[in-house]
């Protein structure tokens, strides 16, 4: 596709429940970040891939947030046993150059309420 | 560790005056500045990218500028209109780093 799309759009989650939200960058982007957008809030980065080496997971807040991206393409961010602060708008983005932090393109957002 | 601050938090305009928003960023170490846009239940919308050796960005109604020493960028925008309203955020890297972001203006234009 053109740009960098994200599903499901929305998840409504009982607080206990596992999710997994995917991320789906523009071909051939190389970097691939996970940020998490509360309500009124700048995005927080979460983790960071760059093909499918995951170089950066010091934004995870807690040992139930797990993302991979086992071939360099498709990211996916599970959040296990969700609880009521894990509500938020996950962004995803990817960008084409290396170690030169280019333009970051972002996907619409998949917006977790977890009841 | 870096930290972005917007002022202001929410402004609110007629149509058709010119604005300018702040951002300032404490550790002046950054490649890129980014300034975007994000409307209300939807993604971010990259608007001007300026890297660390530039001081200013334009593209169409809107210019951007950095003064890495004193850690400051401004967004300029000219001629509001009421599609301007949005929130503008502005993010800063260090290189091949995860963008940090300030809060956020959330610009409102009034027809």
């Amino acid at each position: 596709g053109a740009g960098v799309s994200q599903s499901p759009r929305y998840k409504v989650a009982k607080r206990g429940q596992d999710v997994a939200l995917r991320c789906d960058p523009i071909s051939g982007h190389v970097s691939l970040f996970w940020y998490q957008q509360a309500l009124g809030q700048g995005p927080e980065f979460l983790t960071y891939f760059q093909n499918e080496a995951q170089l950066d997971k010091s934004g995870l807040p807690s040992d139930r947030f797990f993302a991979e991206r086992p071939e360099g393409s498709v990211s996916t961010l599970k959040i296990q046993r969700t609880q009521q602060e894990d509500s938020a708008v996950y962004l995803c983005a990817s960008s084409h150059p290396t170690g030169s932090g280019g333009w970051q393109f972002f996907g619409p957002g998949t917006r977790l309420t977890v009841l | 560790k870096q930290e972005v601050t917007q002022i202001p938090a929410a402004l609110s305009v007629p149509e058709g005056e010119n604005l300018v928003l702040n951002c300032s960023f404490t550790d002046s170490a950054i490649y890129n500045l980014q300034w975007f846009r994000q409307d209300p239940g939807k993604g971010l919308t990259s608007l001007l990218l300026i890297q660390s050796s530039q001081r200013e960005q334009t593209s169409g109604r809107l210019n951007a500028s950095l003064d890495k020493s004193s850690g400051r960028s401004t967004l300029y925008i000219a001629a509001s209109q009421p599609g301007d309203s949005a929130t503008y955020l502005c993010a800063v890297d260090s290189g091949n780093t995860p963008l940090v972001f300030g809060k956020g203006t959330r610009l409102s234009v009034i027809a």
